[in-house]
């Protein structure tokens, strides 16, 4: 199937970690993006990881990538106002030459002053 | 480098009217893609073009369809809307698809509103 499933609400305090899951469903997903949304905006790439790695950091994102499960996550360190946004995972293909991507469904992240 | 721009920012029609977006990719970009974005179904992709050809189609009704011209920059139109098509509609750019990383560039996006 086309899933890529994410939790659609998190809630943190400034200044703590956030931890946004993400689950897909095809094996031949070849890379895995993050994308973040703010209000009346279109998307902005976050990060990205290639399928055969396992993390990947970068400044205050770190992703990891669990490839047995299925499963991808962004934390983001030391939360700020400013990252409240909704916040995507999406995945490309092996099959075809196509950039089509699927997305999950976003998950709201609150900042809580 | 200019972004990816898209007109109109907003739109309001009625049912039954049809509707023309419009994208212009980054200068030097030749695949553009449109995603549609609406509450209840999340983003989900349209179609993809690259040098004037369709590569791939989302699962829409014949109702949706694009084009891209010569330039690069690319149309889409929805004939006869339906109130379900109020929605987001985001257009992105890329140098080429393909298997490799793929980094697509985001625009604003045409807020369809359907009366």
């Amino acid at each position: 199937g086309e899933d890529v499933e994410q939790s659609l609400f998190l809630s943190v305090r400034e200044g703590d970690s956030s931890v946004i899951n993400c689950t897909y469903t095809d094996s031949s997903s070849t890379y895995l993006y993050w994308y973040k949304q703010e209000p009346g905006a279109g998307l902005q790439l976050l990060t990205y990881i290639f399928s055969n790695m396992d993390m990947k950091q970068d400044q205050r994102l770190t992703v990891l990538l669990n490839k047995k499960d299925k499963h991808l996550s962004l934390r983001i360190a030391d939360t700020q106002t400013g990252d409240s946004a909704i916040y995507f995972c999406a995945e490309s293909r092996r099959s075809g030459n196509t950039g089509k991507l699927i997305f999950g469904q976003g998950t709201t992240l609150q900042v809580k002053p | 480098k200019a972004g990816v721009t898209q007109t109109p920012r907003y739109l309001i029609k009625t049912r039954g009217q049809q509707v023309t977006l419009s994208c212009s990719p980054i200068s030097g970009h030749r695949s553009v893609s449109w995603y549609q974005q609406t509450p209840g179904q999340g983003l989900q992709f349209l179609f993809e073009y690259f040098s004037e050809t369709q590569r791939n189609k989302g699962n829409f009704p014949g109702r949706f369809s694009g084009r891209q011209f010569s330039n690069s920059r690319s149309e889409m139109n929805v004939s006869t809307l339906e109130l379900g098509d109020s929605a987001l509609y985001l257009c992105a750019s890329s140098s080429i698809p393909g298997q490799g990383y793929n980094e697509q560039f985001f625009g604003p996006g045409t807020r369809l509103t359907v009366l």
